[in-house]
């Protein structure tokens, strides 16, 4: 069946940087883009880039360039999502999701990964 | 970039009662090519990730019960729950994936009144 597993929690401080993982199975890995979203607490889902896994194009939110890298390794069928410079309001649950890069076969974000909390505090 | 915008924040209807949630793109996300709106709708309950209810504004995803049905163009769209059960209690978002950077609302809370 289709999964798609996060890494554990994490706490970090000020300044430091952060790489969660999101391993995929049960599904054709290379037809599909990886999208990171993010959710402070009471806020609203917000969305930080996506790779397509590919031709490993990406693409970021401007709110978030120079600061996240989404890479992936197509071997271990495993997406990363690091940030870095992390700051006390990056502190959120972490998202992956995946989303099919075949436009005929657009339908949305169908699987979800299951959340890593991300603590950033001194 | 496109901002898009819920209306109401929270909502609470009776059981078995219609509840309507309405969503605003700051610009068209209608693909001409095509004539679909790229605009999905996700259900999101406490502690879970979200789950997609509806995309190209009106496509329900397989296994979403028929109750959940979306709407709209253009900028334009709603999402109706036909009639209210215990286990549609949640924060629903719409999203679009026109441009990037893709976007989503800031929800709207379901409960029951």
């Amino acid at each position: 069946q289709v999964q798609l597993v996060q890494s554990g929690a994490e706490v970090k401080k000020p300044g430091a940087s952060v790489k969660v993982s999101c391993k995929a199975s049960g599904f054709t890995f290379n037809i599909y883009a990886i999208h990171w979203m993010r959710q402070a607490p009471g806020q609203r889902l917000e969305w930080m880039g996506r790779i397509s896994v590919g031709n490993g194009n990406t693409k970021y939110s401007h709110k978030f360039q120079g600061r996240v890298t989404i890479t992936r390794d197509t071997s271990a069928r495993t997406a990363y999502m690091e940030l870095s410079n992390l700051r006390p309001e990056d502190t959120a649950v972490y998202y992956c999701a995946r989303f099919i890069m075949v436009p005929t076969a657009y339908s949305g974000f169908d699987y979800w990964g299951q959340g890593t909390q991300v603590t950033v505090s001194s | 970039d496109i901002v898009m915008t819920q209306s109401p924040d929270s909502l609470a209807v009776s059981l078995g009662e219609r509840a309507t949630i309405y969503c605003n793109s700051s610009q068209s996300v209608l693909y001409t090519s095509n004539y679909k709106n790229s605009l999905g709708w996700y259900q999101q309950k406490p502690g879970q990730p979200p789950k997609l209810l509806i995309y190209w504004a009106s496509t329900r995803e397989s296994g979403v019960p028929d109750r959940f049905s979306g709407s709209g163009s253009g900028t334009d769209f709603t999402l109706t729950i036909s009639s209210l059960q215990a286990e549609d209690v949640a924060i629903y978002y719409c999203q679009q994936y026109y441009n990037f950077p893709w976007a989503f609302g800031q929800g709207t809370k379901v409960e029951i009144k």
